[in-house]
């Protein structure tokens, strides 16, 4: 069983649709991060998280630690925001090292 | 700043012969790493560095050198290029504080 954990792997929606990503994990870890990959390949940092919530325009980005669950929020979505979200985390002890989900292909159609 | 940037975009090696993919880095980070992405599977850590003269495995070391002589730069390298190592290879970033980590635009490697 992987250590990190995303659903859905694909996620279709109309535009205008709030949609959510979800992740699990398994150990214990020191922060998570949410990053975008862009349809050309490029990957984006867009959250870092160890507790709470943040909040970056349309994107919201939650954690629960003793649940061991984030969420990645977007309201009224964009066909622009069609990418793939990948949830990484940052294990305890595990100093720079990032363990990565397998990633949620969103497609928003106009 | 150019941030990451990686060389060559796109690369196809025979079976056997070696090379470098180049990384380099601009924002003066301590923490560089390379990581390849397959279909179906998260970004794997190949090789890691905390900062220049020192570099650590990842998951995935097998058939990969690397070296951090400098800060900027962290090159990876092929010894024998093998049909396995077809993927898409990213190097990233990140100083020392533990927030966003900064990705180069990716080398897409085949083997044949």
């Amino acid at each position: 069983k992987n250590e990190v954990e995303q659903s859905p792997q694909n996620l279709t929606a109309q535009e205008g649709e709030f949609i959510t990503i979800n992740c699990s994990y398994s150990v214990g870890i020191s922060a998570l991060h949410w990053l975008q990959q862009h349809p050309g390949g490029g990957i984006v940092s867009l959250f870092m998280l160890s507790s709470g919530k943040k909040k970056h325009g349309r994107l919201i980005a939650t954690i629960n630690i003793q649940e061991k669950h984030s969420s990645l929020h977007i309201t009224a979505s964009h066909p622009r925001d069609s990418a793939v979200y990948i949830c990484a985390v940052r294990r305890l002890a595990s100093g720079s090292r990032l363990t990565f989900g397998e990633g949620t292909q969103l497609t928003v159609n106009p | 700043n150019a941030g990451v940037t990686q060389t060559p975009k796109f690369q196809v090696l025979k079976t056997g012969q070696s090379m470098t993919l180049q990384c380099a880095q601009d924002m003066n980070h301590e923490y560089m790493s390379w990581y390849r992405q397959d279909p179906g599977m998260g970004l794997r850590l190949i090789h890691y560095s905390v900062g220049a003269g020192i570099t650590d495995q990842g998951e995935v070391p097998n058939g990969y050198n690397v070296s951090r002589s400098t800060t900027e730069d962290f090159p990876l390298r092929l010894l024998s290029a093998a049909p396995s190592q077809t993927s898409v290879y990213f190097c990233a970033s990140r100083g020392s504080s533990y927030n966003e980590q900064f990705f180069g635009p990716g080398t897409r490697l085949t083997v044949l």
